[in-house]
């Protein structure tokens, strides 16, 4: 069974532009999760789609968004890029119910100048 | 209430020693506690997990233990090896929402 692919591995932006990284989960699975991986801050929770919709959001500005696809294909966009920014951005799969365990993907490496 | 605390930040081992990683957690919600993985320039993988009414699981050299009264759990690397060194995490989860701690990066020295 393929994994969780993350496309790109890695992006370049300049501040104030936006960007987009898709993640296309593990066949089966419905839930779609974003992390943000910093080394001060850790693994912080971005948002979980289950069936197209979002059923969990952590707290990131508005500035993030994402949405998932009927075939459970997930994408995250993140407007007006700040320096901040900067760090991995992971994608995790499920089944989604409960006790299901988090599958990550590689992760995209964003870094914003 | 949401934190996972977790506990070193960063743990060098002798090969074949044991290494201990630890983890408190307050919400008494969460019912699954799983250990990930996390190599450079790899996404955190899924090592062992364990729910609440076990107060250990092993598989392999790797062992949780879990103490529900206290609200802690720890992961166990019996005979750690050079290729055990990684960053740990601990995370608690709660039907689908996973709280992960900050992390524990283990070198094993051959």
């Amino acid at each position: 069974k393929a994994g969780v692919t993350q496309t790109p591995r890695y992006l370049i932006k300049t501040r104030g532009q936006q960007v987009t990284l898709s993640c296309s989960p593990i066949s089966g699975h419905r839930s779609v999760s974003w992390y943000q991986q910093t080394p001060g801050q850790g693994l912080q929770f971005l948002f979980e789609y289950f069936s197209e919709t979002q059923r969990n959001k952590g707290n990131f500005p508005g500035r993030f968004s994402g949405r998932q696809f009927s075939n459970s294909r997930s994408e995250m966009n993140v407007s007006t890029l700040e320096l901040g920014d900067s760090a991995l951005y992971l994608c995790a799969s499920s089944l989604g119910q409960e006790n299901s365990p988090l599958h990550f993907g590689n992760g995209t490496r964003l870094t914003v100048t | 209430q949401q934190q996972v605390k977790q506990s070193p930040q960063s743990l060098i081992v002798q090969k074949g020693g044991i290494s201990i990683i630890n983890c408190a957690y307050e919400n008494t919600a969460f019912d699954y506690f799983p250990w990930y993985q996390q190599f450079p320039g790899k996404g955190p993988a899924l090592l062992i997990a364990i729910r609440p009414d076990v107060s250990e699981k092993k598989e392999g050299r790797f062992t949780i233990s879990f103490n529900k009264s206290a609200k802690q759990f720890s992961l166990h690397i019996m005979d750690s090896q050079p290729g055990d060194s990684a960053t740990y995490f601990c995370a608690a989860s709660f039907y689908s929402t996973f709280i992960f701690g900050s992390g524990t990066r283990l070198s094993v020295k051959p």
